[in-house]
């Protein structure tokens, strides 16, 4: 069955700082992959996604994202974090080959950025 | 370019009482529409979908129900909330299934 996790369920880094979220997947081929962020009290916005194509991913707010299918993984990354950044952070997958079914989302990680 | 409107964006609600979320989605036609709910700490739970008008489908039993009586509207309602039904509520819509969901603002529902 498909899945995704997300192993870290809060991280704290510190402002300016560099970031990794962690995002592990389990599918049967290579599925459509996407990251998405929630700030508090809002609905969750489209960072990045990834489809096809080069694996090293550019989003919005500085933010990328790396493909290795050797581990399952997409994980995400920004090589200076700002307060601002601090909020909830969602990793989604999708099946690449069947357009009506749904994509999944991990259970979240919550970033805290320290001063 | 599509817009998702979801309210209200706060609701206080007793125990026993009726519920009614509403959901529209602008600039796109035939939309696949979600309403998820989040409870804290939880992630996201999905409620229901729907790939058209008068289409739902449901993954969780509850006291919830969901109707699409227009292309892009999509209401979530409840005959008597529980105590259980607090959360923030969320509605998305996508193109299709695999593609992309764009989220409203979301819905804090409070029982008391």
């Amino acid at each position: 069955a498909q899945s995704v996790t997300q192993p870290d369920i809060h991280i704290t880094v510190s402002e300016g700082a560099s970031l990794e979220l962690r995002c592990n997947y389990s599918y049967g081929a290579t599925p459509y992959l996407f990251w998405y962020v929630q700030s508090p009290g809002q609905g969750l916005q489209l960072l990045l996604k990834y489809f096809s194509g080069d694996t090293l991913v550019q989003g919005i707010k500085g933010f990328e994202a790396e493909f290795k299918r050797s581990q399952s993984s997409f994980n995400l990354r920004k090589p200076s974090v700002h307060w601002s950044d601090a909020a909830e952070y969602f990793c989604a997958v999708g099946p690449p080959m069947n357009r009506d079914d749904k994509i999944i989302f991990g259970k979240g990680t919550r970033l805290h950025i320290l001063p | 370019s599509q817009t998702i409107h979801q309210w209200p964006a706060t609701l206080v609600q007793p125990v026993g009482s009726p519920l009614s979320l509403e959901c529209t989605v602008e600039g796109t036609s035939n939309p696949n529409l979600y309403w998820y709910r989040q409870a804290a700490g939880r992630g996201l739970q999905l409620l229901f979908y729907s790939v058209g008008i008068g289409q739902i489908s449901s993954e969780v039993p509850q006291n919830l129900s969901a109707s699409r009586p227009q292309d892009r509207q999509f209401i979530l309602s409840s005959k008597k909330l529980l105590l259980s039904d607090s959360g923030f509520y969320l509605c998305a819509w996508s193109l299709f299934g695999n593609q992309p969901q764009h989220f409203g603002d979301g819905t804090r529902l409070s029982i008391l």
